[in-house]
């Protein structure tokens, strides 16, 4: 059984740039969540996707968008990059279902300049 | 505001000893909590979850105690062991009756260091 997947692993961009991470979901999970993790804080809720929809987002603007693919691999993107967006990324999938675990990716570092 | 505590940055426990994690929530609508372990360079990994219909549930070394009323729970480590050593999250889960994202609401983590 292949676990979750992200790509690629460090990122370094500057600050106005777009950028998109990818992500690939463990085997049989239909639904794909987005975190960002700021140094020495938990990780933060961007947004779920299921079906190939957003169905849920957390506090973040319109400039963080995703796509989810027919196979379940998601994709992150965030326009007009700042400075606070330097952090970790992490993908996590799941089965929707009756259990709530969410299984994690190693993360994407994105460095903004 | 944080939904979600965890007020140890830290805390170091000798190996073979017991391991005590706290975490406190204030969100009512939390129904299922959740312990991930996390190495650096790695993505957290889950270790043990808990349904707010139970006070406590049992795997392996592990044990996570709920206690609703006190909005508060714990995670157990017996006995700790050095590849204990890591930082550990805890994650909340709220209910949504008609469906839609169940994102996770996370603590700031607690970096345990076992001793020799």
């Amino acid at each position: 059984e292949t676990g979750v997947t992200q790509s690629p692993t460090h990122l370094i961009k500057t600050r106005g740039q777009q950028v998109t991470l990818r992500c690939s979901s463990q085997s049989g999970h239909n639904t794909v969540s987005w975190y960002q993790q700021a140094l020495g804080q938990g990780p933060q809720f961007i947004f779920q996707y299921y079906r190939e929809e957003e169905n849920g987002r957390g506090n973040f603007p319109p400039r963080f968008s995703g796509l989810q693919f027919p196979n379940y691999s998601s994709e992150l993107n965030v326009n007009a990059l700042e400075l606070d967006d330097s952090a970790l990324y992490l993908c996590a999938s799941r089965t929707a279902g009756t259990t709530k675990e969410q299984f994690f990716g190693p993360g994407t570092r994105l460095t903004v300049l | 505001d944080q939904q979600v505590k965890q007020n140890s940055p830290s805390l170091s426990v000798q190996e073979g000893r017991i391991s005590i994690l706290n975490c406190d929530y204030t969100n009512s609508m939390f129904d299922y909590f959740l312990w991930y372990k996390k190495y650096p360079a790695e993505g957290p990994t889950f270790l043990i979850s808990i349904s707010s219909i139970k006070d406590k549930n049992e795997d392996g070394r592990f044990t996570v105690f709920l206690n609703k009323s006190a909005k508060h729970l714990s995670l157990h480590i017996v006995p700790s062991q050095p590849g204990d050593s890591a930082v550990y999250f805890c994650a909340a889960s709220e209910y949504y009756s008609g469906g839609g994202a169940d994102g996770l609401t996370f603590g700031k983590g607690t970096h345990l260091i076992i001793q020799p």
